[in-house]
């Protein structure tokens, strides 16, 4: 079973610009998470989307969105980039959120690399 | 506050060492509690998961243990590795309605010398 997929794994931007990263889940998993993590902060919970629809929201401004299409891949756009925003960003499925085991798997993270 | 504390926040030791990470955390209502361990610019991979009724889990070298009356857990890595060599994440699941909220921890890096 493949694991999950992250693209692009690499990505310079220039501040201003705007940036899509894409997460291919776990196949049968229907939640997916994003998380950005910088060596400053850790891991920092942006959302999770289950069935297409956001359940959950961090505190990250309204230039992080999300959206979740109808076969469980989702996508993660940042709009008018700022250098902050340079770091891992890691998605993670789960196949059922409901369970108290909420276990979760990451993919390998795209880089983001704002100048 | 919901806060969960790692110790130290880095380590060195020698391979073939043995080491104990620590974490503790203010998290309620207390779901399950898991270990994670991130390579250098890879996704963290899951070691141990423990809900409040386990006090101990093992995979590998690799040893957990929880005790949820003080809210504690420790990660306890026998034989040090090379391939050890990582950060070391403890995440807290709290109980939010039917689904579960993490709350992550900042981290331990460990660094295995030969």
């Amino acid at each position: 079973k493949a694991g999950v997929t992250q693209t692009p794994r690499y990505l310079i931007k220039t501040r201003g610009q705007q940036v899509t990263l894409s997460c291919s889940p776990i196949s049968g998993h229907r939640s997916v998470s994003w998380y950005q993590q910088t060596p400053g902060q850790g891991l920092q919970f942006l959302f999770e989307y289950f069935s297409e629809t956001q359940r959950n929201k961090g505190n990250f401004p309204g230039r992080f969105s999300g959206r979740q299409f109808s076969n469980s891949r989702s996508e993660m756009n940042v709009s008018t980039l700022e250098l902050g925003d340079s770091a891992l960003y890691l998605c993670a499925s789960s196949y059922d959120p409901g369970t108290r085991s909420y276990e979760q798997y990451f993919g390998p993270g795209t880089r983001l690399t704002v100048t | 506050k919901n806060q969960v504390e790692q110790s130290p926040q880095s380590l060195i030791i020698l391979e073939g060492k043995n080491c104990t990470l620590q974490c503790n955390y203010t998290v309620s209502p207390f779901s399950n509690l898991r270990w994670y361990k991130q390579d250098t610019g890879r996704g963290p991979v899951s070691l141990t998961i423990m809900t409040f009724s386990e006090n101990t889990k093992s995979n590998g070298r690799y040893t957990a243990t929880l005790d949820a009356d003080t809210k504690q857990s420790s990660l306890h890595i026998t034989a040090s590795q090379l391939s050890d060599s990582a950060s070391y994440i403890c995440v807290v699941i709290r109980t939010s309605g039917n689904t579960g909220k993490l709350i992550f921890g900042q981290g331990t890096t460990l660094q295995v010398k030969p």
